[in-house]
């Protein structure tokens, strides 16, 4: 079974500063996993994917995450926040079954402080 | 490419009435996907469409649930006697058709069930 699990469901980081959002999964088959972004009252946006490629994915807005086998993990980072970063980010791995849903973990919620 | 659209954006309705959400996926998107998204909470799978067939449903979809996508377009989800906890934001996401293809997500229907 997938499941995935966000350690720490609010962060703060300074303007300026790296943001690290952890990410743990569990997956029976090799994983793929997304990074989305939730603004307020809006859907969810994809941040990145990691489908079996390059470990280390880029993806908008400056972020990006690696894949670590090894320890199980996605994190996703960011040198340098912004104000505009600031949300709710949700990490998901899919079942690659037919349906391919996706199994999201609980979010974490973002602060920037000026 | 206009994105997902759903519709309403709100809905508040009384317990016991029943309700229909609307979603149009990007056009020719195969995959059409519902999920329920409580506050704190990820998105959680509901149910899934490739073209018009209904292939796969979550155990959270009781009987007082169901969902069409006549011809393979547009899709509805319809929940019959509502109770307070049907409340929740309601989100519809479409995809091609490979497992590696993004889902992308609708700004979600939120609803509020007195």
């Amino acid at each position: 079974a997938q499941s995935v699990t966000q350690l720490g469901s609010h962060v703060s980081v300074s303007e300026g500063a790296l943001v690290l959002l952890r990410c743990n999964y569990s997956s029976s088959v090799p994983p793929y996993l997304f990074w989305y972004v939730q603004y307020p009252n809006q859907g969810l946006q994809l941040l990145l994917k990691y489908t079996s490629a390059a470990t280390l994915v880029k993806g908008i807005n400056g972020f990006e995450a690696e894949f670590k086998k090894s320890e199980t993990s996605f994190h996703l980072t960011k040198p340098s926040a912004h104000m505009s970063d600031a949300a709710e980010y949700f990490c998901a791995v899919s079942d690659q079954t037919g349906a391919n849903n996706l199994f999201f973990g609980t979010g974490t919620r973002l602060t920037v402080i000026p | 490419d206009t994105g997902v659209s759903q519709d309403p954006r709100h809905k508040i309705t009384k317990r016991g009435q029943n309700v229909t959400f609307r979603c149009d996926p990007i056009s020719e998107h195969n995959r059409l996907y519902w999920y329920r998204q409580t506050l704190g909470q990820g998105p959680e799978f509901l149910t899934y469409f490739q073209n018009e067939a209904q292939l796969e449903k979550s155990r959270l979809l009781s009987d007082r649930f169901s969902a069409e996508r006549p011809k393979g377009s547009f899709s509805t989800l319809e929940i019959q006697r509502t109770e307070q906890g049907d409340s929740a934001m309601y989100l519809c996401a479409s995809s091609l058709d490979w497992v590696t293809d993004t889902q992308y997500f609708g700004p979600g229907t939120r609803l509020t069930v007195l």
